[in-house]
């Protein structure tokens, strides 16, 4: 069981602007930097937000990340097809002394 | 371009052992911290282990530590996962990723990832 917490399905219309969300505890997101990555199987992940909210290059202004307190979130704007993917958020844990991912959220786009 | 290559992968029996590579390139290698990732079958991702640029520090998820040992060759821009004693519950497919600097730190994060090698412990 993942220490960082989310809904395993979300779901959106082309357009539609989604949010992932990402729980955690003072240990993990609360006392360091989340992270996102996207994952279509088969695939390599991809990063998509450093530091809370900064993007990579290469990363569409549609996706955006926030976070406050002991939880973190991921925006996608504009929702396509293209985004239908697992995603994962990630930090480090001072208590178990590792960096951890979240159990995935598969986005579907439909 | 940064290409992370994993080989190594293959069927092995539980309590077998079994070394992960993965070369890399388009980057300067000893430069950066390496780790590995693994996904479970139907399950999501897990860090497994890290290692600093320059190999002298290296560190372990719980469910492999005394097991599992990184290592880096950098004269051949090559990373290693040695696994041993392997056990059904570590047949995942195994990600090579590169950190964005070179110490082992709380705020490093995956920039680039490989494709991943499939593991399956089986009898």
């Amino acid at each position: 069981q993942s220490v960082l917490t989310q809904a395993p399905s979300a779901s959106g219309t082309p357009g539609q602007r989604v949010t992932i969300s990402c729980s955690g505890s003072s240990s993990n997101i609360g006392n360091n930097y989340a992270y996102w990555y996207q994952h279509l199987p088969g695939t390599a992940p991809k990063l998509l937000i450093y530091r809370n909210d900064q993007r990579p290059s290469g990363v569409p202004d549609r996706f955006s990340g926030s976070k406050s307190g002991t939880s973190a979130s991921l925006a996608i704007g504009g929702l396509r097809s293209e985004d239908e993917a697992d995603y994962y958020c990630a930090t480090w844990d001072d208590s178990l002394n590792a960096r951890v991912f979240g159990g995935g959220t598969k986005l579907a786009v439909l | 371009e940064v290409q992370l290559l994993e080989s190594g992968g293959g069927l092995v029996q539980p309590g077998g052992s079994l070394r992960l590579s993965c070369a890399a390139s388009g980057f300067t290698f000893t430069g950066y911290a390496m780790s590995w990732v693994r996904q479970a079958p139907g399950k999501g991702l897990e860090w497994v282990s890290a290692t600093s640029g320059g190999g002298g520090n290296s560190y372990y998820a719980d469910s492999v530590k005394g097991r599992f040992t990184i290592f880096r060759e950098n004269s051949k821009n090559t990373l290693f996962l040695q696994m041993n004693s392997l056990r059904d519950e570590d047949t995942a497919v195994y990600y090579c990723a590169k950190d964005d600097w070179g110490q082992l730190s709380p705020n490093n994060y995956f920039d680039y990832w490989g494709q991943g090698t499939l593991v399956t412990v089986s009898s």
